[in-house]
């Protein structure tokens, strides 16, 4: 595997259910990205973490949370969704300080 | 605070035709410019960047964009543009963060060409 991968590609879940988002980057980078991409609206940041540590938390409600065991690995964990949840989730990945993010393909989560 | 403006939603042009998108920014601080690209069940791939220096910046896949701080614009043009160029594009600021970038986007704009 190269660059940056996120598992599922695709995933439907109910309001009540528990699911995690997976991200791996292969890239030797040391600060990794959560956005959110919905329809009609710019990409808004979520998280961010540098060396492992969170840096920004955009006011993000508390039903998604992140987390990141290694440089490598990135989680979104998420439960009680509702259906405005409902869009594509990007990873990135770049060097700390560093202008250029890589970016996996995606998460394309649906909440019914 | 920073923001992104991308004046045009969608643009649809004839192959081989030159195609500008448009891209305006706030930012009360240095500022510094991409443009992504991403086509249809992909992520974001970064077509060029503007950190400092030659205010023309040149990327991947024949693109260009000029950083004009006076407008505060950052335009990407293309003199020439092929159907594979059929993409959505966003324009970017970014600011610091504690050992991280942080980026602002603008809503994208869909470019769509047509044979």
């Amino acid at each position: 595997e190269t660059g940056v991968t996120q598992t599922p590609r695709h995933l439907v879940m109910g309001m009540t259910n528990k699911k995690s988002l997976k991200c791996e980057q292969h890239l030797g980078h040391n600060a990794m990205y959560w956005y959110k991409q919905s329809a009609k609206k710019p990409l808004e940041l979520m998280f961010v973490y540098s060396l492992e540590e969170r840096v920004e938390n955009n006011s993000v409600p508390s039903r998604f949370s992140p987390e990141c065991p290694n440089s490598s690995h990135l989680f979104l964990h998420l439960h009680t969704l509702q259906p405005e949840d409902s869009a594509l989730y990007l990873c990135a990945s770049s060097h700390a300080r560093s202008y250029e993010q890589y970016f996996g393909p995606g998460t394309r989560l649906t909440v019914t | 605070a920073q923001s992104v403006t991308q004046l045009d939603s969608q643009v649809p042009v004839f192959e081989e035709a030159p195609v500008e998108l448009r891209c305006n920014y706030s930012s009360s601080v240095s500022v510094y410019l991409f443009w992504y690209v991403q086509y249809p069940n992909q992520g974001l791939q970064l077509l060029l960047k503007y950190l400092s220096g030659s205010t023309l910046v040149k990327g991947i896949n024949g693109f260009e964009a000029e950083f004009n701080k006076s407008q505060t614009s950052f335009h990407l043009r293309k003199p020439s543009v092929h159907i594979s160029d059929t993409a959505e594009y966003f324009c970017a600021v970014s600011s610091p963060l504690q050992g991280a970038q942080k980026l602002v986007f603008g809503q994208g704009t869909r470019l769509t060409i047509n044979p």
